[in-house]
């Protein structure tokens, strides 16, 4: 049971123009989400977070919003640079510390 | 930032040979750490909780006899895929947690293939 879920494989986008990658999540128990980027064969690295008791949250060119009503995150990419391709996972997480990721989006900035 | 060591990046094993993968922590002391498995294509899925000097707690479905895991001290855990299959190949990856913190630092990854 996927609670986690990415339904956009993957994702196009100009360079300079905004990228939206969105993420649902089932289990209203998550208090704090986050998202990843991650390049083949490498470990996933750590973009921005949001705990619940947030609706934005910013840092530089990346903002996630989150909707708790209806259980929706979006990470915001503007201006998307080339070098934003890679595959971008939501993840969320019980107060017990555990994380479920979602199955990623591949994002492609086109020069 | 905190830093997650992984080792190896990668390791081909013969079928029905053990193989371990080893987490650490490099500058903070973790005692949590977590265990994730990637199919291609598909979500990191949990494996198990790692708690330093207590038995870990395995995902529903994942088979604790063949995924050995050890967290001897606050900076290091171990995964052991026991007499390995070629359907344990897989991308595996540690993260482990600092302290009163909700954030959690990965390791590289390793890639395990076996033949």
């Amino acid at each position: 049971d996927q609670q986690v879920k990415q339904n956009s494989p993957s994702l196009s986008v100009q360079e300079g123009r905004i990228s939206i990658l969105n993420c649902d999540y089932t289990n209203s128990m998550f208090d704090y989400f986050l998202w990843y980027k991650k390049y083949p064969a490498e470990g996933p690295t750590f973009l921005i977070s949001i705990s619940s008791i947030k609706d934005k949250n910013e840092d530089g060119r990346f903002t996630v919003f989150l909707n708790k009503s209806a259980k929706h995150l979006s990470l915001h990419i503007v201006p998307s640079q080339p070098g934003d391709s890679a595959v971008y996972f939501c993840a969320a997480s019980y107060p017990g510390n555990q994380f479920y990721f979602g199955t990623g989006t591949s994002l492609t900035v086109i020069p | 930032g905190a830093v997650v060591s992984q080792h190896p990046s990668w390791v081909i094993c013969k079928s029905g040979t053990s193989v371990k993968i080893e987490c650490r922590s490099l500058d903070f002391q973790a005692t949590t750490m977590f265990w994730y498995r990637q199919f291609p294509k598909q979500s990191l899925m949990l494996m198990a909780t790692s708690n330093e000097g207590s038995k870990a707690t395995y995902e529903q479905g994942v088979e604790k006899d063949k995924f050995l895991i050890n967290h001897a001290s606050l900076t290091l855990s171990t995964l052991t895929v026991t007499s390995a299959h070629p359907e344990d190949s897989s991308f595996y990856i540690c993260s482990a947690r600092l302290a009163g913190s909700t954030e959690a630092f990965f390791g590289q990854g390793t890639r395990l293939t076996v033949v």
